[in-house]
This record gives C-alpha cells, structure tokens and sequence, in this order.
C-alpha cells in the first residue's frame, strides 16, 4: 500500500481567497485523484492527475476553480480558487495500488469557508 | 450509470452485537466492489474488496459476499467492539479508474 500525506490538515479560510493543498505519496504513482467529501455526503472525485498532462476534470469541476499541479510521479496540489461557503469540505487525493485495483487515500484537508 | 447506495445512519449498537451495514450497487458488467472505513480525524482505509460474483471479503473480522443477483455487498460482523466505531463506505469501480462510493454509514458502538 502507498503512504500518502496531506496539507494542511485543516484551515479555516475567508471568502475569496484561495488555498493549495499539497498530496505528497511515499512511491511513483502513475495517477492520482482529488476527492471532494462535503458534510455528511459521500465522495466526489474533482479530477485525475497524471504527470506531465493536464489533469482531467470531473462534470461540475474546472480548472479555473481547481487547477491542479502535477510536477513529478510522488507529488501533486490542488488549490481551491476564489472560495465560497459551499467549499467547506474535505478534500482528499488518493492513488492507485501498484498491480491492484484498490485506491489508497491520504487523510484528507479539512477546509472551512467563513 | 453507476451507483451504490446504501443504508442510511446513524448506527449505535452496543459492544459485542451482531452488525450489518446494507449496500446496493448498479453497475453495468462486472464491477470491483469495496468497502473502506473513515476513522475519526483520518482518511479512508481500505477494509476489504471483492472483484467477482461469490467472492468474500474479509478482514478484522468484517465480511461481505459479492452477490450478482441481488446486487449487494452487504458489510457483517459478528460482534462489534468500540473501536469499530467509524463510517463505512462501500465504492465499487468500473473499469478504468473511476470509483463510485456510497454516501457512507456512521456507526458508534457503545461499551
């Protein structure tokens, strides 16, 4: 399984500002994915990073709103743009298992959007 | 398309009771099926998965049946212990990378 580290763990940001989040993974990994939990809800994915190309957006996401940097195979950030209220959520990358089909998750980024 | 659903929470059971947490799937063909555990404060973990009809998943004394023609994987232990305290997702995946998950169960589990 792939270690995979996340931050911040939590901030509490005003609106209109922006925030990156920084996923840091112990192996290379080919791809890797940014999950949206808002409060009581299930998982969303926002999009799929693979290094070297641009990341590929879910329905309902842009990149204007969550650009995405993938600069090398261990390594990528999300930033959440001009944040409103409705972007108080977790966020979460995760990675493929090597040779599995299990996705293994950092321990996600509290965001609060005052 | 795509979904899971499943059993809508919060479950409170005392310690050493019998758990089933229900999950429901539509998927076209023949999806991987999972079951991951948010800890409080922490992230996902994978608790067990099954990738073809009649398959059981087990750990920790958690299991689930891959059932085809009820489209289920229902999440069972035996007897629960405080320290399952968590919410449960069940995902499946369909080919490719795209994993659908299931808006998840809160269980407490009370001494």
């Amino acid at each position: 399984s792939a270690v995979i580290s996340q931050k911040p763990s939590r901030d509490i940001c005003q609106r209109g500002t922006s925030l990156t989040i920084q996923c840091q993974v112990d192996s290379q990994v080919t791809m890797m994915f940014w999950y949206r939990q808002q409060p009581g809800q299930s998982l969303t994915l926002i999009a799929t990073a693979n290094q070297g190309s641009e990341a590929t957006y879910e329905s309902g996401f842009v990149i204007d709103k969550f650009p995405i940097s993938r600069p090398n195979l261990t390594f990528s950030t999300l930033t959440v743009s001009n944040m409103s209220p409705e972007d108080s959520s977790i966020y979460l990358c995760s990675v493929d298992g090597a040779g599995t089909d299990t996705q293994y998750f950092g321990p996600g980024t509290r965001l609060t959007v005052l | 398309g795509n979904s899971v659903t499943q059993m809508e929470g919060p479950v409170t059971l005392s310690e050493e009771a019998f758990l089933t947490i229900n999950c429901t799937y539509t998927a076209t063909g023949y999806p991987s099926l999972f079951w991951y555990v948010q800890y409080p404060g922490e992230g996902l973990q994978l608790l067990l998965k099954a990738t073809k009809a009649d398959d059981k998943g087990s750990n920790k004394g958690f299991e689930a049946t891959y059932r085809k023609e009820t489209t289920s994987f229902h999440l069972e232990k035996g007897s629960v212990q405080v320290s399952d305290s968590a919410v449960y997702f069940c995902a499946l995946k369909r080919t490719g990378n795209q994993f659908y998950f299931g808006t998840g169960t809160s269980l407490t589990v009370i001494p």
